[in-house]
């Protein structure tokens, strides 16, 4: 069965700071990969998706993120986090016969000014 | 734009009672889902269905049932309600085809649910 599993449950940055939050799948073929974001009070958004091709994903709000088969990985990255971005982060994997769309822990960003 | 709406906003109940939680997509989506939210645990897939009348159990489906009647309609039941099912509850849905750069889940705005 396919699992994600987000490491980090809480992460500070600095404000103009990088970012890099982990996401590690459990998936038996190629996988489809995603990351949503939650702002405090809001609904889910989708930030990026991997389904195909290009290994380096580009979403929305400066985000991106790298799909790793090798290391079953899929982190996303920001080279210049904003106030803005403190919120929490999930991780999520589909696909396969069942075709459901699991998620992981989330981890929580908090920025510093 | 796609809009996943979920009947309530919050919603308080008694231990016991029988808990129906609607949900309704506008985007002719095959996927829905159903999931809870609790702080540390993330999203938790109780019940998905990929067509009318089809469903298969998420990771936690102990204490509910789902019914998926139309394309658009998605009801989560809570058979006999209890202080452990205590949460929030979103809804979402999605073409039924992942592997299109456009595929991606929509959410509702999710129910919170409090038994007492």
């Amino acid at each position: 069965a396919q699992s994600v599993t987000q490491p980090d449950i809480h992460i500070t940055v600095s404000e103009g700071a990088s970012l890099e939050l982990r996401c590690n799948y459990s998936y038996g073929a190629t996988p489809y990969l995603f990351w949503y974001v939650q702002s405090p009070g809001q609904g889910l958004q989708l930030l990026l998706k991997y389904f195909s091709g290009d290994t380096l994903v580009q979403g929305i709000k400066g985000f991106e993120a790298e799909f790793k088969r090798s290391q079953s990985s899929f982190n996303l990255r920001k080279p210049s986090v904003h106030w803005s971005d403190a919120a929490e982060y999930f991780c999520a994997v589909a696909g396969g016969a069942t075709n459901k769309l699991i998620f992981g822990t989330g981890t929580l960003l908090a920025v510093q000014p | 734009d796609v809009k996943v709406t979920q009947s309530s906003r919050y919603l308080v109940k008694r231990t016991g009672e029988k808990v129906f939680l609607e949900c309704v997509q506008d985007m002719d989506h095959e996927n829905m889902f159903w999931y809870r939210q609790d702080p540390g645990l993330g999203l938790r897939l109780i019940y998905f269905s990929y067509d009318v009348k089809m469903k298969e159990k998420g990771d936690i489906p102990e204490g509910y049932s789902v019914s998926r009647e139309k394309k658009e309609r998605f009801s989560l039941i809570l058979e006999s309600a209890s202080t452990n099912q205590t949460s929030m509850y979103l809804c979402a849905s999605s073409f039924g085809y992942w592997g299109n750069l456009n595929t991606e889940a929509f959410f509702g705005q999710g129910t919170r649910l409090t038994v007492v």
